[in-house]
């Protein structure tokens, strides 16, 4: 079945600190895969997504994700969390051919000063 | 970049009444549109393809005659919620892809209180 797992339902962080938010997933076909942001009551804004090519790729706002097929992981980082990075990300799965996405439960992420 | 709105951002209704959440590409056309539905610290569950032109494909466990799905044009895709109950109340979303593109937009949502 296909699935996308993100383990961390919390994070907490320091301001500064670096971050890694993790996703798995479970697809029968080479997947597109997406990050995306969401701020309380707010839609959906991507981050980075992945079709093909270089495994690291880079997003908006410093973040980066990093395509490892051979553990089926798509992990988020960012060298230094700023205090605006607190909100829901969630990581997201689809096929070459279709645009409806799977979504992960989410990772909410906490920033303290 | 392509931009998608969705009208109302809130709404508030009785049980029993309507609602019809609308979903715009401003600057593209869309065949294909998305409905995702969202409950409170829950992630974004696909409810519904909307295609122009013709009928929405359902997921699985979503009532077709309760969310109503009309996709008149290529810039306009309605999801009408049908004598909503309070388990109705939660965030609805929308996504557009563009003709030219393969990267889905999303709207900015719904949210939907019924009380």
């Amino acid at each position: 079945a296909q699935s996308v797992t993100q383990p961390d339902i919390h994070i907490t962080v320091s301001e500064g600190a670096s971050l890694e938010l993790r996703c798995n997933y479970s697809y029968g076909a080479t997947p597109y895969l997406f990050w995306y942001v969401q701020s309380p009551g707010q839609g959906l804004q991507l981050l980075l997504k992945y079709f093909s090519g270089d495994t690291l790729v880079q997003g908006i706002k410093g973040f980066e994700a990093e395509f490892k097929r051979s553990q089926s992981s798509f992990n988020l980082r960012k060298p230094s969390v700023h205090w605006s990075d607190a909100a829901e990300y969630f990581c997201a799965v689809g096929a070459r051919n279709t645009d409806k996405l799977i979504f992960g439960t989410g990772t909410r992420l906490q920033v303290f000063p | 970049g392509a931009v998608v709105s969705q009208h109302p951002s809130w709404v508030i209704c009785k049980s029993g009444t309507s609602v019809k959440i609308e979903c715009r590409s401003l600057d593209f056309q869309a065949t294909t549109m998305f409905w995702y539905r969202q409950f409170p610290k829950q992630s974004l569950m696909l409810m519904a393809t909307s295609n122009e032109g013709s009928k929405a494909t359902y997921e699985q466990g979503v009532e077709k005659d309760k969310f109503l799905i009309n996709h008149a044009s290529l810039t306009l895709s309605t999801l009408t919620v049908t004598s909503a109950h309070p388990e109705d109340s939660s965030f609805y979303i929308c996504s557009a892809t563009p003709s030219w593109g393969s990267l889905a937009f999303f709207g900015q949502g719904t949210r939907l209180t019924v009380v």
